[in-house]
C-alpha cells in the first residue's frame, strides 16, 4: 500500500524558515516524480513544486521561486521542501504527492499545516 | 483567483447524473490532453478520480467519467450516491507553468 507521511509543519513568524519532510513507503520511491501541493483552508489547491526521479529536474510555481527548494533522498525514501522567507500567504496545508502520470498526483499524504503569523 | 474556472456548486438527487465543468485556455486544457479530476471529502486529502481527460485509476467506479471539448473539460457523475458528496477539483498540465487547478466545485447530493 502506498503511504506518504508528511511532517515538519508548524507556526512560524514571517521571514522565518521551515523544512517539510515526507516519508514514502509501499512503492519504489526512486521510480516516480514527486510533488508538493498546498491548500489554504477552505480554498482550492495550488501546485507548489515537483522533482524528477533522480533529482536532476525541479520546477516551482512562480510565487515560491527563489524561496522554496524541493529535494529528495532516494536512499531514505524521503521528499523535502525547504521554505525560506516565509510570508503570510504561504499559510496552508502542504501535501506530499506521488506523480504517476503527467501533471497528475495519484497518491497524496494526509498533509501538514504551515502557519505563518506573528 | 484560480487559473481554471469551475462553478462553485452543483447538485443532484440520488440516482441522477451531474456534470461539472472546468474552463481554461489554449495554454492549458485546450493545448494538452492532461486534465485530471480530484475528489476531496472534508478534512481528507484529495483523491484522483480521472486522469488524461477520461481515464479512471483502478478502483474508481465507472459512474465517474471525463471529457474535453476545446478549452473546457467536464466531469460527469452518473447514478449519484450519497458518498459522492464532496469537493471536486480539476487540474491541467500548463506547459511552462507545469500544473494549474480549478477553484473547486462543491457537489451536494440532495
Amino acid at each position: 500500500e502506498v503511504q506518504l507521511v508528511e511532517s515538519g509543519g508548524a507556526l512560524v513568524q514571517p521571514g522565518g524558515s521551515l523544512r517539510l519532510s515526507c516519508a514514502a513507503s509501499g512503492f519504489t520511491f526512486s521510480d516516480y516524480w514527486m510533488s508538493w501541493v498546498r491548500q489554504i483552508p477552505g480554498k482550492g489547491l495550488e501546485w507548489v513544486a515537483n522533482i524528477k526521479q533522480d533529482g536532476s529536474h525541479k520546477d516551482y510555481v512562480d510565487s515560491v521561486k527563489g524561496r522554496f527548494t524541493i529535494s529528495r533522498d532516494n536512499a531514505k525514501n524521503s521528499l523535502y521542501l525547504q521554505m525560506n522567507s516565509l510570508r503570510a500567504e504561504d499559510t496552508a496545508v502542504y501535501y506530499c504527492a506521488r506523480d504517476s502520470f503527467v501533471a497528475t498526483s495519484s497518491h497524496w499524504g494526509q498533509g501538514t499545516q504551515v502557519t505563518v503569523s506573528s | 483567483q484560480s487559473a481554471l474556472t469551475q462553478p462553485p456548486s452543483a447538485s443532484g438527487s440520488p440516482g441522477q447524473s451531474v456534470t461539472i465543468s472546468c474552463t481554461g485556455t489554449s495554454s492549458d486544457i485546450g493545448g494538452y490532453n492532461y486534465v485530471s479530476w480530484y475528489q476531496q471529502h472534508p478534512g481528507k486529502a484529495p483523491k484522483l478520480m480521472i486522469y488524461e481527460v477520461s481515464k479512471r485509476p483502478s478502483g474508481v467506479p465507472d459512474r465517474f467519467s471525463g471529457s474535453k471539448s476545446g478549452n473546457t473539460a467536464s466531469l460527469t457523475v452518473s447514478g449519484l450516491q450519497a458518498e459522492d458528496e464532496a469537493d471536486y477539483y480539476c487540474s491541467s498540465y500548463a506547459g511552462s507553468k507545469e500544473r494549474v487547478f480549478g477553484g473547486g466545485t462543491k457537489l451536494t447530493v440532495l
